[in-house]
């Protein structure tokens, strides 16, 4: 079946510090990939996704490229922010018409000042 | 427009007793879902709607029976509490197009005791 695999956590960087968190998927066909962000006591909303090989998702200084020969979505932003302290959920759907996610199980960020 | 919303936002049972949560959205979404998520395993589909009158099991049925009476409504229920679904509960909504993003609700803190 289909299944995510995403860095394990807990991430601790400095503000302006790299950040990269791995994402590899096994998935027949050609899913829908995405990354969604948990602030601490809220739902989860999504931060960018990619439907297909080579599209790269971005939004809010982060990005993500859709490698179908690695199989891999992983998640870069140049230089976070307090503000970005979350956790991090990778997640494919396949295209079988439900929508279905399947989540990856989660990265904890956390960024000092 | 409040988007998904969930009831209650807290709830603690014991062992045996029933109980129901609500989850309601009002973007006139065709799809909607149930996940629960456990510490170090990310989320985890229970059931899912493809439409009013639709209910599909997901990753994690058992233990839980769903009702898609009208399409802004989503009911989770547990017949009888057990430890193990102690758990947060997230409803998600989305509109069924390819890829289309999934709205959560704000999540519902079940503890059986």
């Amino acid at each position: 079946g289909n299944s995510v695999t995403q860095m394990e956590g807990p991430v601790t960087l400095s503000e302006e510090a790299f950040l990269t968190i791995n994402c590899t998927y096994t998935a027949t066909g050609y899913p829908s990939l995405f990354w969604y962000v948990q602030y601490p006591g809220e739902g989860l909303q999504l931060l960018l996704k990619a439907t297909k090989a080579d599209d790269k998702g971005s939004n809010k200084g982060f990005e993500a490229t859709y490698r179908k020969e690695t199989t891999s979505f992983h998640l870069e932003k140049g230089s976070v922010q307090v503000s970005d302290s979350a956790v991090y959920f990778c997640a494919l759907s396949d295209k079988g018409g439900s929508e279905k996610l399947v989540f990856g199980k989660g990265t904890k960020l956390t960024v000092n000042p | 427009n409040a988007g998904v919303t969930q009831t209650p936002k807290f709830r603690v049972l014991k062992t045996g007793q029933s109980m129901t949560l609500l989850c309601a959205q009002d973007m006139n979404h065709e799809y909607m879902y149930w996940y629960r998520q456990d510490p170090g395993m990310g989320l985890r589909l229970i059931h899912y709607s493809v439409g009013e009158g639709t209910t599909a099991k997901g990753e994690v049925p058992d233990g839980y029976n769903v009702s898609r009476l009208k399409k802004q409504n989503f009911l989770l229920g547990l017949e009888s509490a057990a430890p193990s679904q102690t758990s947060v509960y997230f409803c998600a909504s989305s509109g069924g197009v390819l890829a289309n993003e999934q709205f959560f609700g704000p999540g519902t803190r079940l503890t059986v005791l």
